[in-house]
């Protein structure tokens, strides 16, 4: 299974609300981040949370990390039509001598104006 | 896209042929990235170089070839392209190996 699982895997709101995406995982990570992909193109970075932090904030993003619980949140405010993309959660780890990035399977979002 | 570009941007081919795929950074990272994304699969990393010369296998590898002879190109090969790898491939880079990676715009390959 995953290393890194999104939930919900789609999700549809209004112009104007939150998002929230979650980000459940199984081993110890180095760090996690986020991904935004558009439709068609590739996967831009957005924020990245250490295994030490517990919330960090960008713009209107807000990520939380709760590794007792190994998981995160990602918290869209305010949201825009603009913001209808795949998100990406990918966990950053070292297994077995190597170190990778490994990204869950998305979950979309959808911003209706 | 962080100056990397990827050729070609589409690619439709037959079985049994082979196919290569560049992808080309001006940012000299040392580390870059082949993945192929696929519904229902998402990300998946093929192979991945963390220098000239120096390439590991990722989760995916089988029936794929790498090669690095300089920082700036990655060539990803298909010896014998096969309908199961009809697929979107992304190249990325990354300074680090742990942190942020820089997406490539996307080959879209259709093994027919």
């Amino acid at each position: 299974s995953q290393q890194g699982e999104e939930d919900p895997q789609a999700l549809s709101i209004q112009e104007g609300e939150n998002a929230t995406m979650n980000c459940s995982y199984k081993t110890s990570i180095n760090n996690l981040q986020w991904y935004r992909q558009n439709s068609g193109r590739g996967l831009v970075h957005l924020i990245l949370i250490r295994s030490n932090e517990r919330e960090k904030h960008s713009g209107r993003l807000r990520v939380t990390l709760d590794t007792s619980k190994k998981s995160s949140s990602l918290l869209i405010t305010a949201s825009r039509a603009a913001d209808t993309a795949s998100y990406f959660c990918a966990t950053a780890l070292r297994q077995g001598g190597s170190e990778k990035l490994v990204f869950g399977k998305g979950m979309k979002l959808t911003v209706n104006p | 896209d962080a100056g990397i570009t990827q050729s070609p941007r589409h690619k439709v081919t037959e079985t049994g042929t082979p196919v290569t795929l560049r992808c080309h950074q001006t940012e000299n990272h040392r580390y870059m990235y082949w993945y192929r994304q696929d519904p229902g699969h998402g990300l998946r990393l093929i192979h991945y170089s963390y220098g000239v010369k120096d390439t590991d296998k990722g989760e995916v590898s089988d029936g794929y070839s790498v090669s690095r002879s300089k920082t700036e190109d990655f060539l990803l090969t298909l010896e014998s392209a096969t309908s199961s790898q009809t697929s979107v491939y992304f190249c990325a880079i990354s300074g680090l190996p742990l942190y942020e990676q820089y997406f490539g715009p996307g080959t879209r390959l259709t093994v027919t």
